[in-house]
């Protein structure tokens, strides 16, 4: 089975950075995405690291250890518009390809 | 990006009744199309996994006999909530994978709100 555990709420100021761990554990993995939900909405894709290592796009970095099985979304230049729920989600290893999500973590952006 | 719709966006049917809900993918064709459910702020939970032709896979624990799923064809999935009750209330979310794009990566379609009453 899989377990993915990351923060249930975090809030930050806006301008500011802010970093969004993630943690798994999988009996086997291929890689981890990061979407970002609006609420009532449906999750919009950010990221999907393999690698170790960190991936920068834009305003927004995805740090992948495979190793320790952690993973962090780092957030820089923090706007209002950012505040949104961040899904972790790690892919099993095998083809199949369906991810489990974690509970994703609540980002309140204030002024 | 590769466009997913779902149909309705919200219904709000009463108790006893069934309600459809469609996914399309637009500009792909989907050969894996996946049904998740979102309480609030909870996790994405999926339902089940459907290839176009074939009999969908369901997870463990959710009815099969009350969430009927189609995949008629590599652009529609459709999901029939029957008899639907209170607790079946809830945020219905598709998403579609296919030739677009890599083999891993999911594209979402807007969600449904399904409330029943």
């Amino acid at each position: 089975g899989q377990n993915i555990d990351q923060p249930t709420e975090m809030t930050a100021t806006e301008g500011a950075i802010v970093q969004i761990n993630c943690t798994y554990q999988t009996s086997g993995f291929n890689g981890l995405f990061w979407y970002q939900q609006h609420a009532g909405e449906a999750p919009t894709f950010l990221s999907y690291n393999v690698l170790d290592g960190l991936e920068e796009k834009g305003r927004f970095s995805s740090f992948l250890s495979r190793s320790k099985g952690y993973s962090y979304l780092l957030l820089k230049e923090l706007q209002m518009k950012d505040s949104a729920s961040y899904l972790c989600a790690a892919v099993p290893s095998g083809g199949s390809y369906i991810p489990t999500f974690g509970r994703g973590t609540s980002l309140i952006v204030h002024p | 990006g590769a466009v997913v719709s779902q149909h309705p966006s919200w219904v709000i049917c009463k108790s006893g009744t069934s309600v459809k809900i469609e996914c399309r993918s637009l500009d792909f064709q989907a050969t894996t199309m996946f049904w998740y459910r979102q309480f609030p702020k909870q996790s994405l939970m999926l339902m089940a996994t459907s290839n176009e032709g074939s009999k969908a896979t369901y997870e463990q624990g959710v009815e099969k006999d009350k969430f009927l799923i189609n995949h008629a064809s590599l652009t529609l999935s459709t999901l029939t909530v029957t008899s639907a009750h209170p607790e079946d209330s809830s945020f219905y979310i598709c998403s579609a994978r296919g030739e677009r794009g890599s083999s891993y990566e999911q594209y979402f379609g807007p969600g449904t709100r399904l409330t029943v009453t």
